[in-house]
This record gives structure tokens, sequence and C-alpha cells, in this order.
């Protein structure tokens, strides 16, 4: 079964630092997806992206984040300067063609923890 | 704007006990509705989903009826077992339209623990 990959599993980084999480989606997905879940809490939509832009963000998503499909392949989140409230669980997401939220597929996730 | 609530947790059972896990939604129109369990160090996987009113979403010997008069999808199953602990997460999404993107949006989540 097709699998949205993410890496790392877990990034430990100081605060200030820029980190990037990488996603690979499904092949034929259009649709992607980063979410986060801060320990114990709910899980937050950060943005969404379908053909090559934002289309739609979160508040949560502000001038520290980034997102970019650099190669066809790849699904990247990057946090330009990290805090300590931005230690959470990413998870990535993928969605197909007229598959809405039905079709989503997440990755495993990677702990981000900013010391 | 739309929104889940889920009952608090953690929630504790004995093997074979019946479990609920409650929701219940407030959204415009008709929206999606899935549960997915995220497992002790795992992701996040879909549990089941209900996409119209009245529908029953089931998998594994879980299931949950979207109820539109009640605004609800509560989560059971008859006969728990200790490899259901997980943590819970009732979602929705926007109204289904062929080829839209679709945020979720996510209850806070129930812990289960199923003692032996």
């Amino acid at each position: 079964e097709p699998e949205v990959t993410q890496t790392p599993s877990h990034q430990v980084t100081q605060m200030g630092q820029e980190v990037i999480l990488r996603c690979v989606p499904i092949s034929n997905h259009l649709y992607f997806y980063w979410y986060r879940q801060i320990l114990g809490q709910k899980v937050e939509f950060l943005v969404s992206f379908y053909n090559n832009e934002i289309s739609e963000k979160s508040e949560i998503f502000d001038d520290q984040f980034s997102v970019e499909r650099p190669d066809g392949s790849n699904f990247t989140l990057k946090i330009r300067s990290t805090k300590l409230e931005d230690s959470a669980m990413y998870f990535c997401a993928s969605t197909g063609p007229g598959q809405g939220a039905r079709g989503y597929t997440f990755g495993s996730g990677t702990r981000l923890t900013v010391v | 704007g739309n929104s889940v609530t889920q009952m608090e947790g953690p929630v504790t059972l004995s093997e074979e006990a019946f479990l609920t896990i409650n929701c219940t939604y407030t959204a415009t129109g008709y929206p999606s509705l899935f549960w997915y369990v995220q497992y002790p160090g795992e992701g996040l996987q879909l549990l089941l989903k209900a996409t119209k009113a009245d529908d029953k979403g089931s998998n594994k010997g879980f299931e949950a009826t979207y109820r539109k008069e009640t605004t609800s999808f509560h989560l059971e199953k008859g006969s728990v077992q200790v490899s259901d602990s997980a943590v819970y997460f009732c979602a929705l999404s926007g109204p289904y339209n062929a080829g839209n993107n679709r945020k979720l949006i996510w209850g806070l989540g129930t812990s289960l623990a199923v003692n032996p």
C-alpha cells in the first residue's frame, strides 16, 4: 500500500535555528498538508498546498513557516527561526484528485524538539 | 466556525467491555466525519468515516453513525481488546465536493487504556 514518508522521525534543534522537515507524498496525489500536534493537545491544521502554491493556511502558519515542493516528489516544511513552542509532532498528509478529506494518507510524523 | 468536541479521557476499560467515545460537532452544511486512531509512538491512521447523514462507518469492530439531528458521531465497539489501547480522534472536514482540497478539524483526542 502506498505510504507518505516523513524524515527525520525525530529532530532536536536549538532555539533560533532553522529546520526543514521533509515529506514524500504518495506519487499520484495532488493535495498536500502539514498538521502539528503539540504534546497532549489536539491536532492542528497548518497549511495546504496545491498546484505549487499554498491554498489555505492557519493563523499558526506565520512568516516563520514556509512550504515548498522543490522537485516534484518532496514536500518540505521550513521553520526559519525555531521557538520553544514549536516543539511538537509534525504530520504530513496527501490526498488524491477528487478524494477531498476522505482520501487522506498521513505520514508517521516528525517529532521536533526545540531546546 | 466548524468545531469538534470529544469526551475527555482517559478512558480505562477491562478487556471485552463495551466502548463509547462521544463526539459532537458544529458545522455548516453536511461535513464529512472521521475517526482516527493513534497507537503509542505511531502516526495517525484513519479508523472509519461517514460522508452523509445516517451513514454508518465501520472498521475492526468499531462503528460510528453520522447523526445530523444530534450533530454527533459517537464511536462504539462491543468488546474491546488490549490492542485497542490508543488515542482516538474525531475529526471533520467541510462538505464533500469532488476535487476540493479539504482540511481536517480535530477534536482533542480521547486516550483509551484496555486492561487484560
